[in-house]
């Protein structure tokens, strides 16, 4: 069964204040590691999707890497704007999205 | 292009009650899923089609039914809302081997 975690659940950064978001995943063959932004009643909104360990993107101040087990979702000198739910998901079973629970971040002025 | 369309964006249901969540896309995507999402549990698949015609069950698909008459619409019916079936609703619609575009969700609550 695939699994995807992400920790940490929570996370409060000062404006600034460089960090790391994790996404740890168990799959029968990766076909993609997608991330996501969420805002407070919004739907999902795309950022990146990666395919292969060792893979890169960037949008921004936010940089996604991805490794055979893990993928972390790095944020430099975060801006208030910044402050949402971050999740990652990888291809089901099912033709559908598993998702990790996902890690609220806020960014503190 | 609006990207996915969902409606309504709120509603209220007595127990017992039926209803259908609209859902359309102007993409032209083969795939079009249902999610529900849940504090403390995520986003989890209802339903999925990845064509007209065919649909599928996902992980958490009892009480729900769904429909692909068109590329373009996939409508969820709650057939007889419980309380238990009060969370947001997301449709999605993806092109093959992509990422997938959500709508702004629906959120329900049943009485």
């Amino acid at each position: 069964e695939d699994q995807v975690t992400q920790s940490p659940e929570a996370l409060r950064l000062q404006e600034g204040e460089s960090s790391s978001l994790n996404c740890s995943y168990t799959v029968s063959g990766l076909r993609g590691l997608f991330w996501y932004r969420q805002d407070p009643g919004k739907g999902p909104e795309f950022l990146f999707t990666l395919y292969s360990a060792g893979e890169e993107k960037e949008k921004e101040r936010l940089k996604a890497t991805l490794t055979k087990k893990e993928s972390f979702l790095h944020i430099t000198a975060p801006k208030p704007e910044d402050s949402a739910t971050y999740l990652c998901a990888v291809p089901g079973g099912a033709d559908g999205l598993t998702f990790g629970k996902g890690t609220h971040l806020i960014i503190q002025p | 292009n609006a990207g996915v369309t969902q409606t309504p964006k709120f509603q209220v249901l007595k127990t017992g009650q039926s209803m259908t969540l609209q859902c359309a896309q102007d993409m032209n995507h083969e795939y079009m899923s249902w999610y529900r999402q849940d504090p403390g549990m995520g986003l989890r698949l209802i339903h999925y089609s990845v064509g007209a015609g065919i649909t599928d069950q996902g992980e958490v698909p009892n009480g729900y039914n769904v429909s692909r008459s068109t590329t373009e619409d996939f409508p969820l019916r709650l057939l007889s809302a419980a309380p238990s079936q009060t969370s947001v609703y997301f449709c999605a619609s993806r092109p093959q081997g992509a990422e997938a575009f959500f709508g702004q969700g629906t959120r329900l609550t049943v009485v």
